[in-house]
């Protein structure tokens, strides 16, 4: 079946530490994002890439790297220097579309990171 | 930049009646997409419903209806003969090229 899958489910951190949040696509979409929910809060957008090896930051990109050497994949590392990254992660794609058009964003399962 | 508000945290409707969530938004833009998403208890963001601008016409998915006032920066959800498993966060979002700008949410729980 073609959709998004994320890894894991749950992630332990200890501060200090950087972990990398794994999401892949079996869509032949060419965009791929990431967000984060925090409670009472929409989704707010951290990175996003239309192309492989490329990418741009969102709105809340310090503290988070992403790379795109595939296009099925964008892993999301949280780094050190995230101050509060205790959260629910979600990551997206979709098709590149044509301006101003865009189409809709798929929704992986999200991965719940908590700093202990 | 764009903003998108719900105004209703939270809101309850019987089985079988009929709900309506708000939402508003802010824009220059004349031409982009609106979104309405369910987020279930398990967190996967589901596509309920989307909106093209440019159409007059509100968009229809089976019990899933909008009200799309342009002028009034407007898109409510409709959700007719509501059911159990319609319980949920729905979430409201605007697009226009990759900025994407979701609402706070809104918290349906459905009476029995």
């Amino acid at each position: 079946d073609g959709g998004i899958t994320q890894s894991p489910k749950y992630l332990f951190r200890k501060e200090g530490q950087n972990v990398t949040l794994s999401c892949e696509q079996n869509l032949n979409h060419d965009a791929m994002y990431w967000y984060r929910q925090d409670p009472g809060q929409g989704l707010r957008l951290i990175y996003y890439s239309q192309i492989v090896n490329d990418f741009q930051k969102g709105d809340i990109a310090e503290g988070y790297s992403v790379s795109r050497e595939k296009k099925e994949s964008f892993p999301l590392t949280v780094t050190s220097a995230q101050k509060n990254p205790t959260a629910f992660y979600l990551c997206a794609s979709s098709t590149r579309g044509l301006a101003p058009y865009t189409d809709t964003q798929y929704f992986g399962p999200g991965t719940r990171l908590t700093v202990l | 930049a764009q903003t998108v508000t719900q105004s209703q945290p939270e809101m309850s409707v019987q089985e079988a009646e009929t709900v309506t969530l708000s939402c508003t938004y802010d824009t220059s833009e004349s031409d982009y997409y609106l979104f309405w998403y369910k987020q279930p208890p398990s967190r996967q963001m589901i596509l309920v419903i989307r909106q093209e601008a440019y159409k007059q016409q509100n968009a229809t998915e089976n019990r899933f209806s909008v009200n799309f006032q342009k002028a009034a920066k407007s898109f409510s959800l409709k959700i007719s003969d509501s059911q159990l498993g319609d319980a949920a966060m729905y979430f409201c979002a605007y697009r226009k090229f990759q900025d994407m700008r979701f609402g706070a949410g809104t918290r349906l729980t459905v009476k029995p």
